[in-house]
């Protein structure tokens, strides 16, 4: 079936304006996690959804980012009044999320922001 | 914060040698996960090991891992140009709220010359 899908896969914004990034994840999982790696690092979890469950958003750099996630599908992210830090990749990830942590996460092909 | 370490940083060999990558991390893991990342975008999941395993084979790959010592390698035997990459340990905690998070380290960058 198909994978986790994001849009756009290239956001170039002004300083100040704020930027909402779109995930699909892959159907039938129930976890979702939003990740961003800046140039020449790693990963850094932001957010991680689990059905109904409230969100874990202890990731989240800022009280600019917010993200929201309806049901067990799509989810998006938003950058209020960007900054130039937060140029990076931008990742969605779902997972069927086995018992004990042992699940694998679909990585999908990430948005790079530009801020200027 | 970052919790796996991985080395070297960049790793340049001749194509049909082995690549060996290690990792290192700090706390106690339900298990470890390697990925494999092209040209800084999207992750694919290469292989997960159990805290309770020692070594898993998928391949050309071969992992292990070393509780005592908290740290695991990653060995690609008979490397290919199509290996180059960037390749991310990713560890899961033991327990607390936060044991569904991956925790990635910075990545070692292979090239692997034809």
């Amino acid at each position: 079936g198909a994978g986790v899908s994001q849009s756009p896969s290239n956001k170039v914004t002004e300083k100040g304006k704020d930027v909402e990034l779109r995930c699909d994840p892959i159907s039938g999982h129930t976890a979702l996690y939003w990740y961003r790696q800046r140039l020449g690092q790693g990963l850094e979890f932001l957010i991680y959804f689990q059905g109904n469950s409230a969100p874990d958003k202890s990731g989240l750099p800022s009280d600019r980012f917010s993200a929201e996630r309806t049901g067990e599908s799509v989810s998006t992210l938003t950058i209020q009044r960007t900054q130039q830090e937060d140029s990076a990749v931008y990742l969605c990830a779902s997972s069927s999320r086995l018992a004990g942590g042992a699940d694998t996460q679909y990585f999908g092909p990430g948005t790079r922001l530009t801020v200027l | 914060s970052q919790q796996g370490e991985e080395d070297p940083q960049a790793l340049s060999i001749q194509e049909g040698e082995n690549a060996t990558m290690n990792c290192s991390y700090k706390t106690s893991i339900n298990n470890l996960q390697w990925y494999r990342q092209n040209s800084g975008r999207g992750l694919v999941h290469l292989i997960l090991i159990r805290s309770n395993e020692r070594e898993k084979h998928s391949g050309r790959l071969r992992v292990t891992l070393d509780t005592s010592k908290k740290s695991s390698s990653l060995l690609i035997t008979a490397s290919r140009a199509a290996d180059t990459a960037s390749y991310f340990c990713a560890t899961v905690p033991n327990s607390g709220a936060g044991s569904y998070q991956l925790t990635f380290g910075k990545g070692t960058k292979l090239s692997v010359i034809p």
